[in-house]
């Protein structure tokens, strides 16, 4: 099946640095993607979702400027995270689709961020 | 507006027994089901979903769910659990589109740790 890969899997940096998370779609083009942060016990929550050459879109209640998102190609998406503080300690997943339709939708294996 | 809930966010069972992961979901519009299952280490897989056709789906490793409206259920089960089981399970809701597909933000579930003991 397709692949995505996800990296860094698990980074620790310190209070006020920035922290970037890759996201490519190892055997097929993306024309979109999606960032998610899941807090323990509690589901993933989409945070935006971004499309190749164009702006991403944030949920409602997600700070477009701390969490800066790249698409700059069909098969890498970045997710910044800026002057990290310990509250954006979570588990970040992307997710690429191929194509407009959910059942093309393929997962990374997540990152763990821990800011000290 | 659309919501998933996964009653028990751990489960546990033995090896052979009958496993029964719970989903309900709340929809203003005919959903689309999706099962997602996640491997230390790895990324969600899809284990099945139901897009209007059948009520009972079939998926990988044996796993089945039955969407049941009048429920406003989606369980998973699986007759007889085994070790390579273990994982964590994820329940999700999204549009259907005239088309027949799934379009469209997916919700997820808390998710549901399913341990089998030998």
């Amino acid at each position: 099946g397709a692949v995505v890969s996800q990296h860094p899997s698990r980074v620790i940096c310190k209070s006020g640095t920035s922290v970037k998370i890759e996201c490519r779609s190892l055997d097929f083009q993306a024309t979109t993607m999606f960032w998610y942060r899941q807090f323990p016990k509690q589901s993933l929550m989409l945070m935006a979702t971004s499309n190749e050459g164009s702006k991403a879109t944030y949920e409602q209640g997600v700070e477009k400027d701390k969490f800066l998102i790249n698409h700059a190609s069909l098969t890498l998406s970045t997710l910044t995270v800026t002057s990290a503080h310990p509250e954006d300690s979570s588990f970040y997943i992307c997710s690429a689709r191929q194509g407009p339709y959910n059942e093309k939708l393929f997962f990374g294996s997540g990152t763990q961020l821990s800011v000290l | 507006a659309q919501s998933v809930t996964q009653l028990g966010s751990h489960v546990s069972v033995s090896e052979g027994a009958l496993v029964l992961l719970r989903c309900n979901y709340s929809s203003s519009v005919p959903p689309y089901l999706f099962w997602y299952v996640q491997y230390p280490n790895q990324g969600l897989q899809l284990l099945l979903k139901y897009t209007s056709a059948a009520t009972l789906v079939k998926g990988i490793n044996g796993f089945e769910a039955e969407f049941k409206k009048s429920e406003t259920s989606f369980h998973l089960t699986k007759p007889s659990a085994h070790m390579s089981d273990a994982a964590e399970y994820f329940c999700a809701v999204s549009r259907a589109n005239a088309g027949g597909t799934s379009y469209g933000k997916l919700t997820f579930g808390q998710g549901t740790i399913l341990t089998v003991h030998p």
